[in-house]
């Protein structure tokens, strides 16, 4: 069992430009989330989905699109990439809502120039 | 916004010393969890203590909780140089789920042997 997996692990993109993280899951797991990760402020909920379909947004949204077309997938879109989105991106799944742990991915570092 | 907050943000010991560091939240919880990640790598989950719960073991691990004050501790007893890690509170709003899930800063502890 793979867990979460997030690809790519790392990305460097100029100002401008696209990309999507993929998050995949083998555990079932009906909520996916995606965080952000900056030095000294914790993790930071940018979307998230409770099912097939859902999606849902976070704390910080503005400058991301999700989808979750299958299950096991969670992508993370950035349209217009901002030096500000810099950062280290997590994937987390939960089998329950309330009480549940969270499993991570084991990151990707955007680098935006 | 950040719902726990972890103290002290950093933290060094001697190897075989007890770790001890704290998280204050703001509002009702129904559960906190206690998250390590190593660095360069994804947050893994510890322990979950429930709101009805004052104290949770898990092997070397030692968590308190104390809703009056609004309150966790995480205790590590007889400290390894493989506890080197940041170790993140988190915790969902008592009427909320998983997908409000908020994290802490952290604290970054580091054992020396």
């Amino acid at each position: 069992n793979a867990g979460v997996t997030q690809t790519p692990k790392f990305r460097v993109l100029k100002t401008g430009q696209s990309m999507t993280l993929l998050c995949a899951q083998d555990m079932n797991h009906e909520y996916m989330y995606w965080y952000r990760q900056d030095p000294g402020m914790g993790l930071r909920l940018i979307h998230y989905s409770v099912g097939e379909g859902t999606t849902a947004k976070g704390e910080v949204p503005d400058g991301y699109n999700v989808s979750r077309l299958k299950k096991q997938n969670f992508l993370l879109g950035l349209e217009s990439a901002a030096p500000s989105q810099t950062s280290v991106y997590f994937c987390a799944t939960a089998w329950t809502a309330n009480t549940g742990e969270l499993f991570f991915g084991e990151g990707s570092r955007l680098t935006v120039l | 916004s950040q719902q726990g907050e972890e103290d002290p943000q950093a933290l060094s010991i001697q190897e075989g010393e007890n770790a001890t560091m704290n998280c204050s939240y703001k509002t009702s919880i129904n559960n906190l969890q206690w998250y390590r990640q190593n660095s360069g790598r994804g947050l893994v989950h510890l322990i979950l203590i429930r709101s009805n719960e004052r104290e949770k073991h898990s092997g070397r691990l030692r968590v308190t909780l104390d809703t009056s004050k609004k309150s966790s501790s995480l205790l590590i007893t007889a400290s390894r140089a493989a506890d080197t890690a940041s170790y993140f509170c988190a915790t969902p709003p008592f009427s909320g789920s998983a997908r409000q899930l908020t994290f802490g800063s952290g604290t970054q502890l580091t054992v020396l042997p």
